[in-house]
């Protein structure tokens, strides 16, 4: 079983829906979860990231975990062209080793 | 400007020739990494230094080797490249005074080994 499962799409939405993307992972020690987005040709970059349970939101971005199902997810409101990219969720205990998902590429069609 | 600069973007080499990939940082981060990207498997990581003289094995180190020798820079180096390790390399840097360790990553190095 891999360390965080993500499902790599493609997802293909309208402009203006809600994107829901998710991840699962296994190790129950993992404690900040992140989300990285990135464009075609370019590095990640973070988008936003959380410790332990809850939501976070930015705007139009919030990133949700439950540590209880292991299940992490990012939400946008309102997308726009120019959130098609691929997301990556990433996951680590602290410090050291952090473990992505193989990412999710989204496109937002006008 | 913060960033981390890799060299070359990109590089078209042949089996068994050495090279080099090149990765720095100004932004006086102390953990520095590698990963390889590649479809279907994402990124993985080959190795990692927490700080300088101090580096560690990740997920793929075979065939790979690093160095530390100043804070800023993080080499990458392909003793003998095989037509496994084309794929596109990333260099990722943090502060490490966070628990999260959020990383800033490089624009990326697609490398093709014939």
């Amino acid at each position: 079983q891999k360390e965080v499962e993500q499902d790599p799409g493609p997802l293909s939405v309208p402009e203006g829906a809600i994107v829901s993307l998710n991840c699962t992972y296994s190790n129950s020690a993992f404690q900040y979860f992140m989300w990285y987005r990135q464009y075609s040709r370019k590095g990640p970059e973070l988008l936003m990231y959380t410790y332990s349970s809850g939501n976070k939101e930015d705007g139009r971005f919030t990133a949700q975990v439950d540590k209880s199902s292991k299940y992490i997810s990012l939400f946008i409101r309102d997308s726009q062209p120019s959130d098609s990219a691929t997301y990556l969720c990433a996951i680590t205990g602290g410090y050291q080793k952090v473990t992505f998902g193989i990412g999710t590429k989204l496109q937002v069609i006008p | 400007e913060a960033q981390v600069t890799q060299n070359p973007r990109y590089l078209i080499t042949v089996t068994g020739k050495k090279l080099t990939v090149t990765c720095s940082q100004n932004m006086n981060h102390e953990y520095m990494s590698w990963y390889r990207q590649d479809p279907g498997l994402g990124l993985r990581q080959i190795y990692y230094s927490m700080n300088v003289e101090v580096t560690d094995k990740g997920d793929v180190p075979e065939g790979y080797k690093v160095s530390r020798k100043e804070k800023r820079n993080f080499p990458l180096i392909l003793e003998s490249p095989s037509p496994n390790q084309t794929s596109l390399y990333f260099c990722a840097s943090s502060p490490q005074n966070s628990g999260a360790n959020v990383l800033t990553f490089g624009a990326g190095s697609r490398l093709t080994v014939l």
